[in-house]
């Protein structure tokens, strides 16, 4: 079975300031797939990034940059100069390569709350 | 380029009833998946369909059922509720191709039982 922790519940920051949401997943395959989502007050769900197991390069969109590493099973996401507009509870999640169907797994969020 | 839609956005019901829940894939879409998602928890896998067949279940009683239909779109049916199926439901597409492809989410149907 697979599992997604984000042990931090709620993060407080001013804007501008950087802040990292942390992600660790636990499975036992070798090949999957982690995202992470944003889902603001409105409640969608919106795709920001997936990264598969073989792929360790970290990444950087803009504000954001996302750290993979395997040798700690984790995925943790920062967003640089934070602004208000970030607000929004932010969910990891992961998927096994079954072949056939392919169910998210998430984690129980992380609610970030920017202020100015 | 038409995202995830669903319908519709909130919805009461009483102890007992059915709902049905709509949603409509993105557009070049073929697989559908919904989620179940309490307040304050990360969603919950409740089923996924292709070809209009249910490919995988979630942990959820045979009260959840869902269908698609040839145009991809997708139900989900939820009989004789209880106060603890209120919850925001999501809907996600893809595209199956053989790999693991992106979910891209609707904006959700909020469901409160009463």
């Amino acid at each position: 079975a697979q599992k997604v922790t984000q042990a931090q519940t709620e993060i407080s920051v001013v804007e501008k300031e950087d802040v990292t949401l942390d992600c660790v997943y636990e499975t036992r395959d070798t090949t999957y797939y982690l995202f992470w989502y944003k889902q603001p007050p409105s409640g969608e769900l919106v795709f920001l990034i997936r990264r598969n197991s073989f792929d360790e390069q970290n990444e950087i969109s803009g504000r954001y940059s996302w750290n993979f590493q395997k040798s700690t099973s984790s995925f943790n996401f920062t967003i640089t100069a934070s602004q208000v507009v970030d607000s929004a509870v932010y969910f990891c999640a992961l998927i096994l390569n079954t072949g056939t169907a392919s169910k998210l797994t998430f984690g129980t969020g992380t609610r970030l709350q920017v202020t100015l | 380029d038409a995202g995830v839609t669903q319908s519709p956005t909130h919805l009461i019901k009483t102890r007992g009833q059915q709902v049905t829940l709509r949603c409509s894939p993105k557009s070049g879409h073929d697989t559908v998946s919904w989620y179940q998602q309490a307040l304050g928890q990360g969603p919950q896998f409740i089923f996924q369909y292709y070809e209009e067949e249910e490919r995988q279940r979630g942990n959820f009683p045979d009260r959840f059922s869902g269908h698609q239909y040839p145009n991809y779109s997708s139900e989900l049916n939820v009989n004789a509720l209880l106060l603890g199926d209120s919850a925001l439901y999501l809907c996600a597409s893809s595209l199956s191709l053989g790999v693991v492809e992106t979910q891209y989410f609707g904006p959700g149907t909020r469901l409160l039982v009463l």
